[in-house]
Formats: C-alpha cells, structure tokens, sequence
C-alpha cells in the first residue's frame, strides 16, 4: 500500500516568513494530493490539491508543488500570519491495488509567531 | 445546515457502556468515511461506505459497528470500549470514492 512521509513535525516561524512542509510517497500510481488544516477544535479542512498532470498551483499565498519522479511534494506559505497556525496534512492517493482512499501523512504543526 | 456535521461533539463513557456517534452530510455526496485521530499518529481509517455499501473495513475491533441507513447519515456504534480507544473521531464525506474529503469537527471521546 501507499506510504506517506511529512516533514518536519513541528515548524516553527515568524509572522511574515515563508513555511515549507514537505511529504514524500511510494507508491507511482497515486495521481492525487490535497493538503489539509486542522485548526484547535475542528476537522481537516481542504486548503488545496494537485493532480498528477500538474507541476504547480498556487492559490492566493498557497502554493503547492510536485515532483513525480522524485515522488515528493511541498506545501509553500508565504507571507505567513497567525491565523495560519495550525496542523497541515499532505495526503497522496488513491494507491493502485484497489484501495480508493489518500493516505494521510502525520502531520505538521505549524506555529505563526506575531 | 450546511456541510458535515457530527453530534456528540464530547462524550465520556465507561467500558461496558453502549453509545453511538452520529454524523449527517447536507452535501449529496456518495461516500461517507469513519476516521480515528489519536495524539502523534497519522490518521486512521476506518470505515468506509459508498452509496450505502460498505467498501473498506481495516481491521477495526468489532466493539466498533458502523451503520449507513442511507447517503447523508452514518453512525459508529461503540461497546465495551477500551481507555486505548480514546481519541477524536472524525466523519467525512465526498462526492465519489478516490475525490476530495470534507470533514466534520469531530466527536472528542473519553472512554474511562
């Protein structure tokens, strides 16, 4: 099955500096990436996604990047504030051998200091 | 109301109690998720159900049964629980298998 892998654990930045969160996974068939926020008290939100066929999308300060040779891909935040403090989850999927459902990476708590 | 929504937020239960978590999606979607999330570990699937058919069980205690009387409501019924099984319980639903995922804010449950 599919193995997804996050990095680092725990980030840790300044109001105003960019975040980078990075995930790798093994299996070559996914084709599909979301990225998800957990806010205190809440459920995963979905905040952007990529598919295969994609290098790069960028929504507003989000951006998201691919590499499928290398099977590996980023979240960037630029520009950071407060209010994106919180746990982010990459997830790659759906894995070949019949499985329909992403795998989800541990996660990454990210803290925005003002 | 719109999107996912899970009721009871909180419940404390005792092991040989009997309970169920409720979770309502008001988004027409086909497939509905049960996921376990416990302190530093990924999250865990553990049920699934598209179009009101089971498709995915991964090697879930049977103290745990899931139910999906129809598309927009699932429940998780719980029996002689573990303090292991303590841990945020999370819905979700998409519109089709394999497609994005819109969670509940979870029921936060405390077996003592």
């Amino acid at each position: 099955g599919e193995n997804v892998e996050q990095h680092p654990s725990t980030l840790s930045v300044q109001e105003g500096d960019s975040a980078v969160i990075k995930c790798t996974y093994s299996d070559s068939a996914s084709n599909y990436f979301p990225w998800y926020k957990q806010e205190l008290g809440k459920g995963p939100q979905l905040i952007i996604d990529i598919r295969s066929n994609v290098g790069e999308k960028k929504d507003q300060r989000i951006a998201v990047t691919l590499n499928k040779t290398a099977k590996h891909f980023s979240l960037h935040i630029t520009e950071t504030q407060p209010e994106d403090s919180a746990v982010y989850f990459c997830a790659a999927g759906p894995p070949s051998g019949g499985s329909y459902i992403p795998t989800f990476g541990r996660g990454t708590s990210l803290i925005v200091h003002p | 109301e719109t999107g996912v929504t899970q009721t009871p937020r909180h419940l404390v239960m005792g092991m040989t109690n009997k309970k169920s978590l409720k979770c309502e999606q008001h988004l027409g979607h086909n497939a509905m998720y049960w996921y376990k999330q416990s302190a530093k570990k990924p999250l865990e699937l553990m049920f699934v159900y598209s179009l009101e058919e089971r498709v995915e069980n991964n090697s879930v205690p049977s103290r745990f049964s899931p139910e999906c009387p129809n598309s927009s409501h699932l429940f998780l019924h719980l029996h002689t629980l573990q303090p292991e099984d303590s841990a945020l319980y999370l819905c979700a639903s998409s519109p089709g298998l394999g497609s994005e995922q819109f969670f509940g804010p979870g029921t936060r449950l405390t077996v003592l």
